[in-house]
């Protein structure tokens, strides 16, 4: 099964609310990366956050980290259209030959004006 | 600063045919390299991961190879495509520990 799986896995929202979407994992990890991504487009990288961090901000992005529960959120404020987008999270993984990023099926997030 | 350039964009193949997906970083040294597709609307299958020259780990069992014949450039081949490699492929670097940054994807579809 995915390391990560986010939840909802479709979220619409009015302009100007905020979006949080909500990602879980299984295994112990070093960092967990938050991505964007516009219909038929690559990925684009928004945050990452260490296992020993509990928070962190970026722009009108926070995103919290709580390794306890295996779990992390991301929250757009103040939502623009322009945010209409899909969003992964991403944990790390190791196995005996390296590392390796696995990443969850995403949420789809639509901001109307 | 780090580039990765990631071609063909687009391509209609026939089944049976074979196929290369080319992907090249410029401005780093030894990253790792990721192959990944993606089905629409889904999330990201990992495929194959190198972290050097001719190291390649696969993931998946399935009708695609990668290979790794310089250290900045990763190719994904298949001697006889599938319908069911249709799908959008995603090439991606990282240096170890950190981000991993993606290419703009290349789409395949397999008729």
């Amino acid at each position: 099964s995915q390391q990560g799986e986010e939840d909802p896995q479709a979220l619409s929202i009015q302009e100007g609310e905020n979006a949080t979407m909500n990602c879980s994992y299984k295994t112990s990890i070093n960092n967990l990366q938050w991505y964007r991504q516009n219909s038929g487009r690559g990925l684009v990288h928004l945050i990452l956050i260490r296992s020993n961090e509990r928070e962190k901000h970026s722009g009108r992005l926070r995103v919290t980290l709580d390794t306890s529960k295996k779990s992390s959120s991301l929250l757009i404020t103040a939502s623009r259209a322009a945010d209409t987008a899909s969003y992964f999270c991403a944990t790390d993984a190791w196995d005996n030959y390296g590392q390796n990023f696995v990443f969850g099926p995403g949420t789809r997030l639509s901001v109307l004006p | 600063s780090q580039t990765i350039h990631q071609w063909p964009a687009t391509l209609v193949q026939p089944v049976g045919s074979p196929l290369s997906l080319e992907c090249t970083v410029e401005g780093t040294s030894n990253p790792n390299l990721y192959w990944y597709r993606q089905a629409a609307g889904r999330g990201l299958q990992l495929l194959f991961y190198s972290v050097g020259i001719g190291q390649i780990s696969s993931e998946v069992p399935q009708n695609l190879s990668a290979s790794r014949p310089q250290d900045r450039q990763f190719i994904l081949s298949s001697k006889k495509l599938l319908l069911s490699d249709s799908g959008f492929y995603l090439c991606a670097w990282s240096v170890k520990g950190n981000t991993i940054y993606f290419g703009e994807g290349s789409w395949l579809t397999v008729v």
